[in-house]
């Protein structure tokens, strides 16, 4: 199983983003998939969710209505689209396999917004 | 949300001895309360879900226990390679919040 992060990079507040996930190793239509973010220094905080499908979707507060999260299962990638980006939102982005116990995560993707 | 806290936020202990971190919930979260490590500069890695249910390839040093809305987790022998941080996260209500993370450090 591998998860692999791209997309990162310094942005200016109020900008604009788009990570994306590349994973191998399992079927990626089968299985749920999440963004996990970690400030520098803090802890992980979940930010969204996808189903297998892409019916169902969750997010946080913090990020709702300023993130969306997306799949294509044709690709085997997951992607998480970012903007109006805050200061607050500087991280390390992970992609993460799985909702009720995060099995796998990837390396992540350090997303830096500043000015 | 549930609010998960940890304790405590540190701890230094000595090769061989046996660590415990706590992990409290704001309401009971029945079995759904999963642990996680973090080595320096590495994503994290899942440890124990549903209370004590060990991960596949995971010391059996490692132990979870508690129920309704207190958790343990236990280091018998602690390694040299357990440093990093630890977290506990609730998966019973979204959003699935972690605890703040507990850091050990080897003396």
């Amino acid at each position: 199983v591998q998860l692999v992060e791209s997309g990162g990079g310094l942005v200016q507040p109020g900008g604009s983003l788009r990570l994306s996930c590349a994973t191998s190793g399992f079927t990626f239509s089968s299985y749920e998939m999440n963004w996990v973010r970690q400030a520098p220094g803090k802890g992980l905080e979940w930010i969204s969710y996808i189903s297998s499908s892409g019916t169902t979707i969750y997010y946080a507060d913090s990020v709702k209505g300023r993130f969306t999260i997306s799949r294509d299962n044709a690709k085997n990638s997951l992607f998480l689209e970012m903007s109006s980006l805050r200061a607050e939102d500087t991280a390390v982005y992970y992609c993460a396999r799985d909702f009720s116990r995060i099995t796998y995560w990837g390396q992540g993707s350090l997303v830096t917004v500043s000015s | 949300d549930i609010q998960v806290t940890q304790s405590p936020s540190s701890l230094s202990a000595s090769v061989g001895d046996t660590i415990t971190i706590t992990c409290r919930a704001s309401q009971t979260i029945t079995n759904h309360l999963n642990w996680y490590q973090q080595k320096p500069g590495k994503a994290p890695k899942l440890l124990i879900f549903a209370i004590s249910f060990l991960q596949s390839g995971v010391p059996p040093r490692f132990s979870g226990s508690g129920s309704g809305t207190d958790f343990t987790l236990t280091i018998s022998s602690l390694q040299a390679e357990d440093l990093g941080t630890y977290y506990c996260q609730q998966s019973y209500s979204i959003p699935y919040t972690f605890g703040q993370g507990t850091k050990v450090q080897i003396k």
